[in-house]
């Protein structure tokens, strides 16, 4: 139990659906991340807050959508997927912005698109 | 083009045994690294980090090696044991502005009881 949970763990959508994952932290941290695993990649950062703010936001498409309405709270909301979007989506938050911290991880969302 | 490395996918290694994971950076930035393992349905951990201005760092069984020069870093596991399975991913970030963690692709580690 890292303090990140994510719902939910398991999520299979069709490419016309809408969905939202949720991510909260409960370490009281002012950064928070989504990440992207998929297979035999390495993790791939989408976004980054911190202290609510967007600031990061690396080259994601526009069917991701993430919202952060306070420093424990994460979302990504999902709309008109791609099969090859299918991947595990990770949440992490840490205490201040940047990589000097290290990240605490959620358990991750396993997302499949058909 | 990947600027962390981790070009062994899988590693064995006998209960008792020294593991050692490899890592390689291409980005003279990365000034802080840091290793996380993941078990199976969960996320990464963190597990041990170094900072450039030092070349060893150990946490119990842990200790990790940073080689400037050879862009390389490596973690030890002494002696390794069967809870050490899982899969380790390196990561690297530079300090100056960029406040993304780059990560490898990650290293399969069995140990064999």
């Amino acid at each position: 139990e890292t303090g990140v949970t994510q719902t939910p763990r398991h999520l299979v959508m069709g490419m016309t659906n809408k969905k939202s994952l949720k991510c909260e932290q409960h370490l009281g941290h002012n950064a928070m991340y989504w990440y992207k695993q998929s297979a035999k990649k390495p993790l791939e950062l989408m976004f980054v807050y911190n202290f609510k703010e967007q600031t990061e936001n690396n080259s994601v498409p526009s069917r991701f959508s993430p919202e952060c309405p306070n420093s424990s709270h994460l979302f990504l909301h999902l709309h008109t997927l791609q099969p090859e979007d299918s991947a595990l989506y990770l949440c992490a938050s840490s205490h201040k912005r940047g990589g000097l911290d290290e990240q605490y991880f959620g358990p991750g969302t396993r997302l499949t698109v058909t | 083009d990947q600027q962390v490395k981790q070009n062994s996918p899988s590693l064995s290694v006998q209960e008792g045994r020294i593991s050692i994971l490899n890592c390689d950076y291409t980005n003279s930035m990365f000034d802080y690294f840091l290793w996380y393992k993941k078990y199976p349905a969960e996320g990464p951990t963190f597990l041990i980090s170094i900072s450039s201005i030092k070349d060893k760092n150990e946490d119990g069984r842990f200790t990790v090696f940073l080689n400037k020069s050879a862009k390389h870093l490596s973690l030890h596991i002494v002696p390794s044991q069967p809870g050490d399975s899982a899969v380790y991913f390196c990561a690297a970030s530079a300090s100056g502005g960029n406040e993304k963690l780059t990560f490898g692709t990650g290293t399969r580690l069995t140990i064999i009881p």
